[in-house]
């Protein structure tokens, strides 16, 4: 079954900026998107189609595609910003989605 | 305000079954794909499910397939995940989602969660 690998953890300190990476097969032809998922809370969508940001994300939020290789920036972490994230594409079928491993994120 | 209430989760004796349900409202829902997704305790996010529009295609991680059948009812604006032959594996929070919009339309990415229930697989 087709997987999406992130690092199990980053931690940076306030103000500094951020890279989360998600590596999969089928990015170089699918779309990556990006949740973030704060402490018994449910998920939220913080980046769609590689690159795009809801209405009320923060701009520090952004998003890129190379390859294999999506990457969640966050620049200029904030406290507020700890939280689980977590990337989420399709197999090349288009059909059979998959959440990334996921990324414990802290500020230090 | 779109809103996503599931419900029908509780404590199941392995090789048991149950019947989640999540009522919606605050978007249109005969035009949307619905989708799954649980979060086992501690773990990380897992995509379980998804059916187009009209029920005519659905879509199943591997791990429930053949066990696991989702579901709609148009006209009651409910997404349902019937679940057959559990396992101490499928315990887990499970959130019923509604996809994102933007000016270009709708996705069958999950934009707007529930809260989720919990099913609890255990003797």
């Amino acid at each position: 079954s087709y997987e999406l690998t992130q690092p199990p953890s980053v931690s940076v300190s306030p103000g500094q900026a951020a890279r989360i990476t998600c590596s999969g097969d089928a990015l170089p032809k699918k779309y990556g998107y990006w949740y973030q998922q704060k402490s018994g809370q449910a998920p939220v969508l913080i980046i769609y189609e590689d690159n795009k940001r809801p209405s009320g994300i923060p701009e520090r939020f952004s998003g890129s595609s190379s390859g294999t290789m999506a990457t969640l920036t966050i620049s200029g972490a904030q406290v507020e910003d700890e939280a689980d994230y977590y990337c989420y594409s399709t197999d090349s079928s288009g059909n059979q989605f998959v959440f990334g491993t996921g990324t414990k994120f802290t500020v230090l | 305000e779109v809103q996503l209430v599931e419900s029908g989760g509780g404590l199941v004796q392995p090789g048991g079954s149950l019947r989640l349900s999540c009522a919606t409202s605050g978007f249109t829902f005969t035009n949307n794909w619905m989708t799954w997704v649980r979060q086992a305790p501690g773990r990380g996010l897992e995509w379980v499910a998804n059916i187009k529009e009209d029920g005519s295609e659905r879509y199943y991680v591997d791990s429930v397939k053949g066990r696991f059948t989702i579901s709609r009812d148009n006209a009651k604006k409910a997404l349902y995940l019937q679940m057959n032959s559990l396992r101490a594996e499928d315990t887990a929070l499970y959130y019923c989602a509604s996809p994102y919009c933007s000016g270009g339309g709708c996705s069958r990415i999950p934009g707007y969660w529930g809260q989720g229930t919990l099913v609890t697989v255990s003797s």
